[in-house]
């Protein structure tokens, strides 16, 4: 089955930690992305990347770090600096010409101890 | 420029009714507009995307109205169904953003049996 895959579902950090959420995509997708989804918010860019080796920030972006060194593999890092990191983590990747239709993972919830 | 704004935030409906949500924009760049549906703990899925050079796109119970001179758009649900609940998403993207989405806040549906 093709899609995409976030782990894990429920994560837990504990002040000054540094965590990783991973995403994996074997829909032969080139451009990824991390979103974060807080209530009445709506869905917000962290970091995007349209190819390997290739990232760019979203509009909020500080206290996180991605890489892309595989075409299959998004992870992403929250580090210390993220001051309020708890909410829902979720992961996309595009198809087609225009990349247009984003197809999300289940997603990773963060959680701070 | 790049924002999204979604409305109403909550909506409860009866079984049969029919839902309506409203977004608009304002950066007259972007070029394709997709709503997407979440249930809660999953990861959002496109439901059904509209391009502005057309005013009305239909899938089945579900209706993209799309006004360009007001930069409106908008979903019609008909015919709501209590397994209609579930947050829905608008976005839109266009310019030189390559895939990256904006997203509107998010309207919970409710639909009562």
């Amino acid at each position: 089955d093709g899609g995409i895959t976030q782990s894990p579902k429920y994560l837990f950090r504990k002040e000054g930690q540094n965590v990783t959420l991973s995403c994996e995509q074997n829909l032969n997708h080139d451009a990824m992305y991390w979103y974060r989804q807080d209530p009445g918010q709506g869905l917000r860019l962290i970091y995007y990347s349209q190819i390997v080796n290739d990232f760019q920030k979203g509009d909020i972006a500080e206290g996180y770090s991605v890489s892309r060194e595989k075409k299959e593999s998004f992870p992403l890092t929250v580090t210390s600096a993220q001051k309020n990191p708890t909410a829902f983590y979720l992961c996309a990747s595009t198809s087609g010409q225009g990349r247009e239709t984003q197809y999300f993972g289940p997603g990773t919830r963060l959680l701070v101890l | 420029q790049q924002q999204v704004k979604q409305s109403p935030q909550s909506l409860i409906v009866q079984k049969g009714g029919i839902s309506i949500i409203n977004c608009a924009y304002e950066n007259t760049a972007f070029d394709y507009f997709p709503w997407y549906q979440q249930f809660p703990g999953k990861g959002p899925a496109l439901l059904i995307a509209i391009r502005p050079d057309v005013s009305e796109k239909k899938e089945g119970r579900f209706t993209i109205s799309f006004n360009k001179s007001a930069k409106q758009f908008s979903l019609h649900i008909m015919d709501s169904q209590p397994g209609d609940s579930a947050t829905y998403f608008c976005a839109a993207k266009g310019g030189t953003s390559y895939g990256k989405l904006t997203f509107g806040q998010g309207t919970i549906l409710t639909v009562h049996p």
